[in-house]
């Protein structure tokens, strides 16, 4: 079957514009996360949602960032106001059931997001 | 804050020779630890998780160990291939279990 996609997989604005970033996950995958990852570092866990709602939010940087994941599948990352060090791969995965902790993550390839 | 640290600099290993990476903890104490591989463009793909309470778990030619006392993981590729050249990245859980924390991850070269 198919895996996380991600669109677009690279998306150039400029600082102060909006964007949104959508993330597909595996079908039947009730947990989704967010991550951002910066060249040379590992992944930076955003949010983490459990079927509909966000369960935990805690690393979102900041108001300009929101995501939602309105019917439980399909997820969007929307930033507000883009500044340059927004830049990043912004990175979605998916597991099967709880995100406890056995729960395996499979990862989309990302989304090259760059701010001018 | 929980902190991981893997070898920044490239490890380059000839080919069929056993490759070795660390990961180093501080401030935490996971109950279990996780490696992925990331190749370039791509998103991480899961490898092994170690339990605190296991020393060392085997997946083909892959060997993880987790010594809790030292706060360490190595990860070990047995009989290695240019195929397996790529970023291997460990990660713990963090203060909730949904929290994911990565080190910044070591690239692995096998040169043939």
């Amino acid at each position: 079957g198919a895996g996380v996609s991600q669109t677009p997989s690279n998306k150039v604005t400029e600082k102060g514009k909006y964007v949104e970033l959508r993330c597909d996950p595996i079908s039947g995958h009730t947990a989704l996360y967010w991550y951002r990852q910066s060249l040379g570092q590992g992944p930076e866990f955003l949010i983490y949602f459990q079927g509909t709602g966000a369960a935990d939010d805690s690393g979102l940087p900041n108001d300009r960032f929101f995501a939602v994941r309105p019917e439980g599948s399909v997820s969007t990352l929307k930033i507000q106001r883009t500044e340059r060090g927004d830049s990043a791969v912004y990175l979605c995965a998916s597991s099967l059931t709880s995100g406890g902790a056995l729960d395996t993550q499979y990862f989309g390839p990302g989304t090259r997001l760059t701010v001018l | 804050s929980q902190k991981i640290e893997q070898n920044s600099e490239a490890l380059n290993i000839q080919e069929g020779k056993t490759a070795t990476l660390t990961c180093n903890y501080t401030n935490y104490s996971p109950a279990y630890l996780q490696w992925y591989r990331q190749d370039p463009g791509r998103g991480p793909v899961f490898l092994l998780l170690i339990r605190e309470n296991e020393k060392e778990k085997r997946k083909e030619r892959l060997k993880v160990t987790f010594d809790t006392t030292l706060k360490q993981s190595l990860f070990h590729i047995t009989a290695s291939q240019p195929a397996d050249s790529a970023t291997y990245l460990c990660a713990i859980r963090g203060d909730s279990n949904y929290q994911l924390i990565w080190g910044a991850g070591t690239k692995l070269i096998i040169k043939p």
